[in-house]
């Protein structure tokens, strides 16, 4: 199975900060990787598709990049709404995998 | 609008069986692969089964191989999770999710709300 790695485990930030958080997968996965902002008691959202492509409705200040083995969600800019989990999913191959989630806290 | 509603959760007892459905609306059911995703009370997210678009292709996470059965009817638009031989640690919210991209490279652009399965004596 592809394991899948995420850092920080936890990150605080402040409103208006450009913010990263890393994925990496146990072997290559092309670019095939999503990424999903999730909040307390609610259902996973998807952000990015296939490692750079923004889900339709989703702000520009969140972008992801990578391929192969490591990948990067970045939001440019905080908004009071971001504070959240991100995980990540690699897409490649049974059985699908995530990381183990980033929180993002208000610093 | 695209809406996927669980249903079927609750307590069960270690050793005992439940189904859980996600009846789906506002897309082509029949068109799409369907998804189980399940995440323990505080933990991350870990994904269970998928089926494909007519049933005839379906994959397990190996926690769940043997003990769960993905199914759909689509002439009802509903997704369905048999889950037989319950363990405490398959405690969880599940959700149901829409697989979207390409064959065999499946994120999940939509999600429902989760059903809260608890597995206790």
């Amino acid at each position: 199975d592809i394991q899948m790695t995420q850092s920080p485990s936890t990150l605080s930030a402040s409103v208006g900060d450009r913010v990263s958080i890393t994925c990496r997968a146990s072997q290559s996965i092309s670019n095939w990787l999503a990424w999903y902002q999730q909040k307390p008691g609610k259902a996973p959202k998807l952000l990015i598709y296939k490692a750079s492509n923004l889900e339709s409705g989703v702000p520009s200040r969140f972008s992801g990049s990578g391929s192969g083995t490591e990948f990067t969600l970045t939001i440019s800019s905080l908004q009071p709404d971001d504070f959240a989990t991100y995980y990540c999913q690699q897409c490649n191959s049974h059985p699908y995998t995530f990381g183990q989630g980033t929180k993002l806290e208000i610093k | 609008e695209v809406q996927l509603l669980e249903s079927g959760g609750g307590l069960v007892q270690p050793g005992g069986s439940l189904r859980l459905s996600c009846a789906a609306s506002g897309f082509a059911f029949n068109s799409y692969v369907m998804t189980w995703v399940r995440q323990a009370p505080g933990e991350g997210l870990d994904w269970v089964s998928i089926i494909n678009a007519d049933g005839s292709y379906t994959d397990y996470g190996d926690s769940v191989k043997g003990r769960f059965t993905i199914s759909r009817d689509n002439s009802k638009n509903i997704l369905y999770l048999q889950m037989n031989s319950l363990r405490v640690e398959d405690t969880a919210v599940y959700y149901c999710a829409r697989g979207d991209g390409e064959v065999s490279k499946r994120h999940f652009g939509f999600w429902g709300q989760g059903a809260l399965v608890t597995v206790s004596s």
